[in-house]
């Protein structure tokens, strides 16, 4: 069985580009999660994929969405790039639909300059 | 909105000690809580959870206790090892039942 895994490890990007950040869910798992971590702090709650369809989303802009497709891997897409984007950015796959037992991928460390 | 904080930062322990990490959420409806180890450049581990019909479970050397009265949670790790060194959060689930809502983490340090 395959845990969570997240690419790329690393990204530096620069204010106002584009960036997609990728994760497959662990086997047997339809549901992903992607949470944002700045330096010292717990993750935030960006939103969650259920089935292919957003089920959920906490306090973040527009400017931040995904995807999640068919095999349940899933996307987070952050456009016009601010430096207060700069975070290690998780995902996080589960069995079903909800907040229960999220089992965490390594990460993408995100670097905005 | 929801919160959940934590009572200490910072833990240092003695390898073969016992440590106890706590939290506090705000939202009495709480229904589900969980523990995460974080060891530096990992993404978080899952340790244990517990839901609000129950007040303590116990796993591997991890026992997790919930006082719904005083709306507290505690990891108790028993005889504890360098290895147990990394930042503990505790996570509640959001009223919608979607999110987790993270503290900010304990972080441990065992000396040998």
């Amino acid at each position: 069985e395959t845990g969570v895994t997240q690419s790329p490890t690393h990204l530096i990007k620069t204010r106002g580009q584009q960036v997609t950040l990728r994760c497959s869910s662990q086997s047997g798992h339809n549901t992903v999660s992607w949470y944002q971590q700045a330096l010292g702090q717990g993750p935030q709650f960006i939103f969650q994929y259920y089935r292919e369809e957003e089920n959920g989303r906490g306090n973040f802009p527009p400017r931040f969405s995904g995807l999640q497709f068919p095999n349940y891997s899933s996307e987070l897409n952050v456009n016009a790039l601010e430096l207060d984007d700069s975070a290690l950015y998780l995902c996080a796959s589960s069995l079903y639909g909800g907040a229960e037992t999220q089992y965490f991928g390594p990460g993408t460390r995100l670097l905005v300059l | 909105g929801e919160s959940v904080g934590l009572h200490l930062p910072t833990l240092s322990v003695q390898e073969g000690d016992n440590s106890i990490i706590n939290c506090a959420y705000s939202n009495s409806a709480s229904d589900y809580f969980i523990w995460y180890k974080q060891e530096s450049g990992k993404g978080p581990q899952f340790i244990i959870d517990i839901r609000s019909n129950m007040d303590k479970r116990q796993g591997q050397r991890v026992t997790v206790l919930l006082n719904k009265t005083v709306k507290h949670l505690s990891l108790q790790i028993a005889a504890t090892q360098p290895g147990d060194s990394a930042v503990y959060f505790c996570a509640v689930g959001d009223q919608a039942g979607t999110a987790l809502i993270f503290g900010k983490g304990t972080t441990l340090s065992v000396s040998s």
